[in-house]
């Protein structure tokens, strides 16, 4: 399979304790992003890579979440300190450059923070 | 503020019949607009898009149109099968926010045999 992988699928946790899901895009796609998604909502915008870089970062993303792409690769988002209202599905997609909004899209890390 | 609203949470159509799911938006910036399909338990996966200087796109049974005087766009499925049912999301763009995608709250379609 050679779409965007995503690890773990569902974590639950209590809540103050720190959290990491890992996204594996697609080999040769170079953008990288991250939205939430909450029961009822559609999935919000978090985070953006281009390569290593992180280009643009929501209001959404407070200090306490933190992103990277090392190399360009995979990337990692953690959680400190997580918060009930952490809870949510966090989706990683990826694209190739040039190509206008064809988001792929992970099965997503479904987070419970009791 | 909900830039892109879809404002019905669910559609129930019968099989064979035409699905139109439908979409407002309030930014004028927007300048490319997406369709995505979500199954449960999985990823949302990219379905058809539609630029800002069309007012038409399509791809098999699925056809976007887009009014942007109305700021509406609509996505119609003909004829309409049991595999479709899903929950849908506008979602759309505005040209240099490094393709960010903004997205309504989905529509649930349930196709019935």
């Amino acid at each position: 399979d050679t779409g965007v992988s995503q690890d773990p699928r569902h974590k639950i946790t209590k809540r103050g304790q720190n959290v990491t899901f890992r996204c594996d895009p697609i080999s040769e796609h170079n953008r990288l992003y991250w939205y939430r998604q909450t029961l009822g909502q559609g999935p919000e915008f978090l985070t953006y890579f281009q390569n290593e870089a992180q280009l643009e970062k929501s209001r959404l993303l407070s200090d306490r979440f933190s992103a990277e792409r090392p190399k360009g690769s995979f990337s990692t988002l953690e959680i400190q300190r997580t918060e009930q209202g952490d809870s949510a599905m966090y989706l990683c997609a990826s694209s190739e450059a040039g190509v206008t909004g064809e988001l792929f899209f992970g099965e997503g890390s479904r987070l419970t923070v009791l | 503020d909900q830039q892109v609203k879809q404002n019905s949470p669910s559609l129930s159509v019968q099989e064979g019949r035409i699905s139109i799911l439908n979409c407002d938006y309030t930014n004028s910036m927007f300048d490319y607009f997406l369709w995505y399909k979500k199954y449960p338990a999985e990823g949302p996966t990219f379905l058809i898009s539609i630029s800002s200087i069309k007012d038409k796109n399509e791809d098999g049974r699925f056809t976007v149109f887009l009014n942007k005087s109305a700021k509406h766009l609509s996505l119609h499925i003909v004829p309409s099968q049991p595999g479709d049912s899903a929950v849908y999301f506008c979602a759309a763009i505005t040209e240099g926010s490094n393709y960010k995608l903004t997205f309504g709250k989905g529509t649930l379609l349930t196709v019935n045999p």
